[in-house]
C-alpha cells in the first residue's frame, strides 16, 4: 500500500537555526498538509497546500514557517529561526482530493530544539 | 467551547469487553468525521470514516448524531492490541479540508 514518507525521523537543532522537514506524499494525491503535535497535546493543523499554493494556514504558521513543493514529489516545511517551543512531532499528510476523503499521515519527524 | 471534545480517559477495560467513546463537536456545519487511532509517539492511522447512517467494520461501529453534534465509536470484544489513543477528527466546511482533532481518548485493554 502506498504511504507518505517523512525524513528525517528525528532532527535535533540549536535554537535560532533553520530546519527543513521533508515529506513525499502519495503520488496521485493532490492535497497536502502539515500538522504538529507537542508532546502530550493534541494534533494541530499548520498548513494546507493545493495546486502549488497555500490554501489555508493556522495562527501557528507565522512568518518563520514556509512550505514548498519544489519538484512535484517532495513537500517541505521550513522553519527559518527555530524556537524552543517549536519542539514537537511534525506530521505530513496527503489526500487524493478534498471533501470527505481521509488523509494519510507520514510517520512524523520529531523535532527537538536545544 | 472546544471545537472537538473528547474524554481523555484512560479507559481501562478487560480483554473481551465492549467499550464506547463519544466525541462532541461545536460547529453544526461540520461535514466529515473520522476516527483515527494513534499509538504512543506514532502517526495517526485511519480507523474508519463516520457516515450519517452509521457504519461498521468488524468489531468497530461508528455512529453520527448530527442533531446532538456527537459521534461515537464502539469497540466490541476488545483485544490487547486495541490499546491506543483514539482520535476524533472533524472537517468543517471551510473549503480547505483541514482536520480538527480532539485531544484523544486513551484506551488500555488489560489481560
Amino acid at each position: 500500500e502506498p504511504e507518505v514518507t517523512q525524513t528525517p525521523s528525528h532532527q535535533v537543532t540549536q535554537m535560532g537555526q533553520e530546519v527543513i522537514l521533508r515529506c513525499v506524499p502519495i503520488s496521485n494525491h493532490l492535497y497536502f498538509y502539515w500538522y504538529r503535535q507537542i508532546l502530550g497535546q493534541k494534533v494541530e493543523f499548520l498548513v494546507s497546500f493545493y495546486n502549488n499554493e497555500i490554501s489555508e494556514k493556522s495562527e501557528i504558521f507565522d512568518d518563520q514557517f514556509s512550505v514548498e513543493r519544489p519538484d512535484g514529489s517532495n513537500f517541505t516545511l521550513k522553519i527559518r529561526s527555530t524556537k524552543l517551543e517549536d519542539s514537537a512531532m511534525y506530521f505530513c499528510a496527503s489526500s487524493p482530493q478534498g471533501g470527505n476523503q481521509p488523509q494519510h499521515f507520514g510517520d512524523g519527524t520529531r523535532l527537538s530544539i536545544l | 467551547r472546544k471545537e472537538v471534545e473528547q474524554d481523555p480517559g484512560p479507559f481501562n477495560v478487560p480483554e473481551g469487553a465492549t467499550v464506547a467513546f463519544n466525541c462532541t463537536y461545536s460547529n453544526s456545519a461540520s461535514q466529515s468525521f473520522f476516527w483515527y487511532r494513534q499509538d504512543c509517539r506514532k502517526e495517526p492511522k485511519l480507523l474508519m470514516s463516520v457516515y450519517s447512517s452509521g457504519n461498521e467494520d468488524g468489531r468497530f461501529t461508528a455512529q453520527l448524531n448530527r442533531a446532538s453534534q456527537y459521534i461515537s465509536l464502539l469497540i466490541r470484544d476488545s483485544k490487547l492490541s486495541d490499546s491506543a489513543t483514539y482520535l476524533c477528527v472533524v472537517i468543517n466546511t471551510s473549503g480547505t479540508y483541514k482536520y480538527i482533532f480532539g485531544t484523544g481518548t486513551r484506551l488500555k485493554v488489560l489481560a
